[in-house]
Formats: C-alpha cells, structure tokens, sequence
C-alpha cells in the first residue's frame, strides 16, 4: 500500500539556520503531496501542498518540490525562527482521497 | 477553508465508560475522517463518516468500538465505547472537499482515561 517515510527527528537547529525535513513517499500513479504542521496543543494545519510532479508548494519561506524521479517532497527553509518550532508531517492523498501521513518530525529551534 | 468547532476539547474519563466528540463545519464539506494520535506518534486514520449511512473503517478498528455518526454534510460524531487507558490518545476530525487538494483538521480532543 501507499506509505509515506520522513526523517527521524527531533532536528535542532540554531536560529538563522538553513532547515531540511526529508520525505519520501511509495505509491501507485502521482498522489497529491502536502506538509502538516503542528505546533504544540494544536491540531494540524496545513503549511504547503503540490499536486504533480515538479509543483513548488510554498508558505511563509518553507518550500518543497513534488520530484517524481525520487519519489520525494523534502521540506526546506532557509532562516528558521524560534516561532517555527513545531512537528511537521509529510502526507500523500491516495486514490480513495484519504490522507496517509508519515511518522512526523520534530523541529526545536533555539535562539 | 471550512473551520471546524470540535468538543470537548479535552476530558478525562473512567475506564469502562464511553465519550462522543463532536465535529461542527461551518459549510458542507464532501469528505469528513476521524482520527487517533497516540502521544508522540503520527496520525492513524479510524474511519471515514459516510453521509446517512456507516462509517468505512480502517483495518484495527470497529464499529463497537467507535461508532461513527454523520446526519448530514456538516457535522458528525464519534464515540469511544467502553474505555480503556489505551484509549488515551488525541482524537481529530478532518474535513474537506474532494479534490480539493488538502483537508482541514480540528483542534482535537485530548482524552485521558483512568
């Protein structure tokens, strides 16, 4: 079945640093392609999104790219801020529009 | 995007006791799901709330357990039956239109069982 896999965190990082989450992702066809982010004692929001292969998604100076060669949506930024520690997810929407989430990342950004 | 009104927001329960937690959208919305995050860990979806008939579950997870109710495209329900600790978890209503490319989660309930 469709799988999702992130790197493992917890990922800290000074702030000012240059941030990288990667995710992969296993599926049949071209699932749609999201980043989650939770910051604590909240539900999930949305952060970014792309629906084909070499779509950007972008918000608030985090981007990824949908690489269909690599099977891969890593999530970068190039100046993380205190405010941006939160977990992050990867997701793929598979063909029954259900969302299957990877194990989630941990991001600690210190001042 | 639809904004979700979900309660309680939290609650501690006896064990062998059952909670409903509601999912309010402010617009109908095609697609709605519930699921489970256990501390520290990802997201497990239970089920998606079908419009006026049953919930489709996810394998590890029954209707005795969480019934699923869905009257109409703007709310639904679900109920932890006979409790247990290993029901403690946070449990999130998601919603959203298909094809809509993303869906909108609730704030949650975080449910304790003693």
């Amino acid at each position: 079945g469709d799988s999702v896999t992130q790197m493992e965190g917890p990922v800290t990082l000074s702030e000012e640093a240059f941030l990288t989450i990667n995710c992969t992702y296993t599926a049949t066809g071209y699932p749609s392609l999201f980043w989650y982010v939770q910051y604590p004692g909240e539900g999930l929001q949305l952060l970014l999104k792309a629906t084909k292969a070499d779509d950007k998604g972008s918000n608030k100076g985090f981007e990824a790219t949908y690489r269909k060669e690599t099977t891969s949506f890593h999530l970068e930024k190039g100046s993380v801020q205190v405010s941006d520690s939160a977990v992050y997810f990867c997701a793929l929407m598979d063909s029954s529009y259900k969302l299957i989430f990877g194990s989630g990342t941990r991001l600690l950004v210190r001042p | 995007s639809a904004v979700i009104s979900q309660k309680p927001s939290r609650d501690i329960c006896q064990r062998g006791t059952s909670l409903t937690i509601q999912c309010q959208v402010d617009s109908q919305v095609t697609m709605m799901f519930w699921y489970r995050q256990q501390p520290g860990q990802s997201l497990t979806l239970i089920a998606t709330a079908n419009q006026g008939s049953e919930a489709t579950y996810e394998s590890g997870f029954v209707i005795d357990k969480f019934p699923i109710s869905r009257p109409n495209l703007t709310f639904s329900t679900l109920t932890v039956s006979n409790m247990s600790p290993e029901d403690s978890s946070i449990y999130l209503c998601s919603v959203g239109t298909q094809g809509d490319g993303g869906y909108t989660f609730g704030s949650g309930t975080r449910l304790t069982v003693v």
